[in-house]
Parts: C-alpha cells; sequence; structure tokens
C-alpha cells in the first residue's frame, strides 16, 4: 500500500518563529488531507489539498503531486499551534477510499 | 451542520468483555469510516460504509469487530471479548462526494481502555 513520511518528526518553537513541516508520498493520489490533532485527540481538518497552493490566515500549504510531496507552512506561530500535524492521503489503486496517514510531527510553541 | 459526534468519549471495560461505539456521522454524509489509533501513530483505517454497505475491511478488523450502519445514518462498533491491546483512540470520520478524492471529517473519537 502507499507510504507516508513525515518530517521532522518533532518541532520546537518559539513564539513567532515560522515552520515548515513537510509530507512524503510513495504513489499518486487524488486526495491529500493536512490535519492538526489537539491535546483531547480531536482531529481538525486544515487543508485538502491533493494539489496546487492554498492558504487559510498563518496556515499556507503546497502540494506538488508529480513530485509525490506536500508542505505545510506555519508563519508567525502561536503557542496554540502546538499539537500534532498528520498528513493523510488517499491512493488510486485498490481501497480508493481510505485515508493512508504518517507518523505525525509533534509541534511545541514556546511563550 | 453539527459535525461527526461519537459515544461514548471514553470507556473503561475489564479483558473479556464486550464494548459498542456509537457514531453520527455529519447529516447527507454517505460514507462513513472507522479507525484506531494507537499512542505515538497515526490514525489506522478499519471499515468503510457507504451508506448502509459495508465496503471494505482492514486486516486489522478481527473477528471480534463488528461494524454496522442499519439505515445509512449512524454506525456502531462492537468489539467482543476485549484484550489489552485493544486499548486506543477509535475514530470515526464521514464524507460526502466522489469517492477517493472527498474531504473526511473526524469526530472526537472514544478512548478505550482495557484493564
Amino acid at each position: 500500500g502507499i507510504q507516508v513520511e513525515q518530517s521532522p518528526p518533532d518541532l520546537i518553537l518559539q513564539e513567532g518563529a515560522n515552520s515548515t513541516l513537510r509530507c512524503n508520498f510513495s504513489d499518486s493520489v487524488n486526495n491529500l488531507q493536512w490535519f492538526h490533532q489537539n491535546p483531547w485527540g480531536q482531529l481538525i481538518n486544515l487543508f485538502y489539498i491533493p494539489s496546487g497552493t492554498k492558504q487559510n490566515g498563518r496556515l499556507s500549504a503546497t502540494t506538488v503531486a508529480t513530485e509525490r510531496y506536500s508542505l505545510l507552512y506555519i508563519s508567525s506561530s502561536q503557542t496554540t499551534d502546538s499539537g500534532v500535524y498528520f498528513c493523510a492521503v488517499q491512493g488510486y489503486t485498490g481501497a480508493n477510499s481510505k485515508l493512508t496517514f504518517g507518523k505525525g510531527i509533534t509541534l511545541s510553541v514556546r511563550p | 451542520d453539527t459535525g461527526v459526534s461519537q459515544n461514548p468519549r471514553h470507556k473503561i471495560t475489564k479483558r473479556g468483555q464486550n464494548v459498542t461505539f456509537r457514531c453520527d456521522p455529519i447529516s447527507e454524509h454517505n460514507r462513513l469510516y472507522w479507525y484506531r489509533q494507537t499512542l505515538g501513530q497515526g490514525p489506522e483505517f478499519l471499515t468503510y460504509f457507504q451508506n448502509e454497505a459495508q465496503l471494505e475491511k482492514s486486516r486489522l478488523l478481527s473477528d471480534r469487530f463488528s461494524a454496522e450502519r442499519p439505515k445509512g445514518s449512524f454506525s456502531t462498533l462492537e468489539i467482543q471479548r476485549t484484550e489489552q491491546g485493544d486499548s486506543a483512540m477509535y475514530l470515526c470520520a464521514s464524507s460526502l462526494g466522489p469517492a477517493g478524492s472527498e474531504t473526511q471529517y473526524f469526530g472526537p473519537g472514544t478512548r478505550l481502555l482495557v484493564l
């Protein structure tokens, strides 16, 4: 099945800093989503971005489908940005509805 | 649009007992998914419904697990004869749109602890 790798596994930032989170995937995809998991376990949708670039406030994401990677940018980070960020993809082959998740990136933003 | 809801939010049980979780998807979403997440890992797919039909089951879903979506609305996930290895967060998601290219929305999860 499709493999998803996220890097770095852990990231510590000072409040106000910018960061880039990376997601590599092993095959063509027709769906890619970025999530933020809060301390209570809720997965919050950030972006649906199988290709192209999107922005939402301080967050933006870019997916280069032909090179099989996606980037999530966080600018002017805040302590509330802390948590785990997941990239998840749906492949074209086999069970094409399930999401395959990476292991996540744990972000800690210090005041 | 009230979002995906799950009940209970927490469940503690003794090994060997049966447990049942409920998921209410976003209204009119025709697809419903169950995932399981263990500590330090990303969620893993368990099973998927389109309306009332269960279209796919992961090999993670042993014979002790059963899921239903009887009227194409809410879904239940039952675990029989629970084992300590079943301790995890069980997440439900729903979606609407062409299969394989739609946004999935997740509920808050049910955290299961098997003693």
